[in-house]
């Protein structure tokens, strides 16, 4: 069964530093999505993205925060200079035009220093 | 108000219970339920979506009350392997992105 795969599972940085989280969707999904998940708190939407470009983005989503779709497969997520506030899970999901069902990846785990 | 609101618990029930989750929406605009399913420190899986005729999956069986705002699950016959946090969701307008309740834990006991 095609699943969404994240990369690396956990990701130790200090604060100040760059991190890419990586997630390959379903190869014939078409939007994409990230989200967060501080420890113990609820899954918080931080974007959603479709045909190259961000369809929507919350008020989490701030200019530290990017995107990219860079080869057709990969989906990024860039967070340009990390707080202790960013540590938390991050899911990212994918899923099929118009079926609303969406697969999430299992997860990397943020420790930020 | 918050978005989406459900009961934390924790649930305890002895296998082969029934046990029955509620969750309520404050928009109205809100156009598609699920009810996903957590594992501990793991992502969420959708166990089923959620339609106002209410709808039956094996042992699930979930509704809607669009007047009320009120979606509910129903677990019968529970199993050592129901136990999670059972996160109710909604998607408000067109956009697709899941708004997520904080979930209620449900613990099987033997």
């Amino acid at each position: 069964e095609p699943e969404v795969t994240q990369t690396p599972s956990h990701q130790v940085t200090q604060m100040g530093q760059e991190v890419i989280l990586r997630c390959v969707p379903i190869s014939n999904h078409l939007y994409f999505y990230w989200y967060r998940q501080i420890l113990g708190q609820k899954v918080e939407f931080l974007v959603s993205f479709y045909n190259n470009e961000i369809s929507e983005k919350s008020e989490i989503f701030d200019d530290q925060f990017s995107v990219e779709r860079p080869d057709g497969s990969n989906f990024t997520l860039k967070i340009r200079s990390t707080k202790l506030e960013d540590s938390a899970m991050y899911f990212c999901a994918s899923e099929l035009a118009g079926v609303e069902e969406q697969y999430f990846g299992p997860g990397t785990r943020l420790t930020v220093t | 108000r918050k978005e989406v609101e459900q009961d934390p618990g924790p649930f305890n029930v002895p296998e082969g219970a029934t046990v029955a989750f509620n969750c309520t929406y404050s928009n109205s605009a809100s156009q598609s339920f699920f009810w996903y399913r957590q594992d501990c420190r793991k992502e969420p899986k959708l166990l089923m979506s959620v339609y106002s005729s209410g709808n039956e999956d094996g042992r699930f069986t979930a509704q809607l009350n669009r007047a009320s705002q009120y979606i509910s699950l129903l677990i019968r016959d529970s199993k050592l392997s129901d136990s999670a946090t059972y996160l109710c969701v909604v998607i408000k307008g067109s956009q697709g992105n899941l708004i997520f309740g904080k979930g209620t834990k449900l613990s099987v006991k033997p």
